[in-house]
């Protein structure tokens, strides 16, 4: 069965300052893996998603984030954080071989302060 | 990417009612969608696997019974709270699964909030 652990809760940060979200998986094959931003009472959206390949993928709105197979994590990143960026944010991993099905970690609220 | 809307956005019901949420896929045809709920400050919990032309998948713990999935078409799936309780309010999510070479992916609906009175 696959897994998502965020260990972290809460986050604040400064708006300028970097921020790193962490995320930990586990699943005995290549896991496919998404991070999703979902503002108060809103759906989800697509920030990054890593398949194959490069282990450093950069998404939207300046997120990137890093795949380590050895640490099974995928940490996302932030250089320069915008008051715009408070939200919650969720890693996830899927399967094809678990009928697509995504698993979702318990999720990161990110507080901006000015 | 794909565009998916969800009817109602919010809804209020009464104890004991049902409700009917529609998930509409705007832009592709989806075999496959999926259902989830989110209760305040929690993750999203899969609760169906809805298969058009067929019934459709729960997953553990989530009674069939109560949340009844209908997906009649390849572009809209229905979730059904039958005798609503107040146990039952909570954000409803519904995502529609696209083919994408090695990966199928996800793309989800704006949630549908349910309040039970």
């Amino acid at each position: 069965a696959q897994s998502v652990t965020q260990p972290d809760i809460h986050i604040t940060v400064s708006e300028g300052a970097s921020l790193e979200l962490r995320c930990n998986y586990s699943y005995g094959a290549t896991p496919y893996l998404f991070w999703y931003v979902q503002s108060p009472g809103q759906g989800l959206q697509l920030l990054l998603k890593y398949f194959s390949g490069d282990t450093l993928v950069q998404g939207i709105k300046g997120f990137e984030a890093e795949f380590k197979r050895s640490q099974s994590s995928f940490n996302l990143r932030k250089p320069s954080v915008h008051w715009s960026d408070a939200a919650e944010y969720f890693c996830a991993v899927g399967a094809t071989a678990a009928g697509n099905k995504l698993t979702f970690g318990g999720g990161t609220r990110v507080l901006v302060k000015p | 990417g794909a565009v998916v809307s969800q009817h109602p956005s919010r809804v209020i019901c009464k104890s004991g009612t049902s409700v009917k949420i529609e998930c509409r896929s705007l832009d592709f045809q989806a075999t496959t969608m999926f259902w989830y709920r989110q209760f305040p400050k929690q993750s999203l919990m899969l609760m169906a696997t809805s298969n058009e032309g067929s019934k459709a998948t729960y997953e553990q713990g989530v009674e069939k019974d109560k949340f009844l999935i209908n997906h009649a078409s390849l572009t809209l799936s229905t979730l059904t709270v039958t005798s609503a309780h107040p146990e039952d309010s909570s954000f409803y999510i519904c995502s529609i699964l696209l083919a994408g070479g090695r990966y199928n992916e996800q793309f989800f609906g704006p949630g549908t909030r349910l309040t039970v009175l």
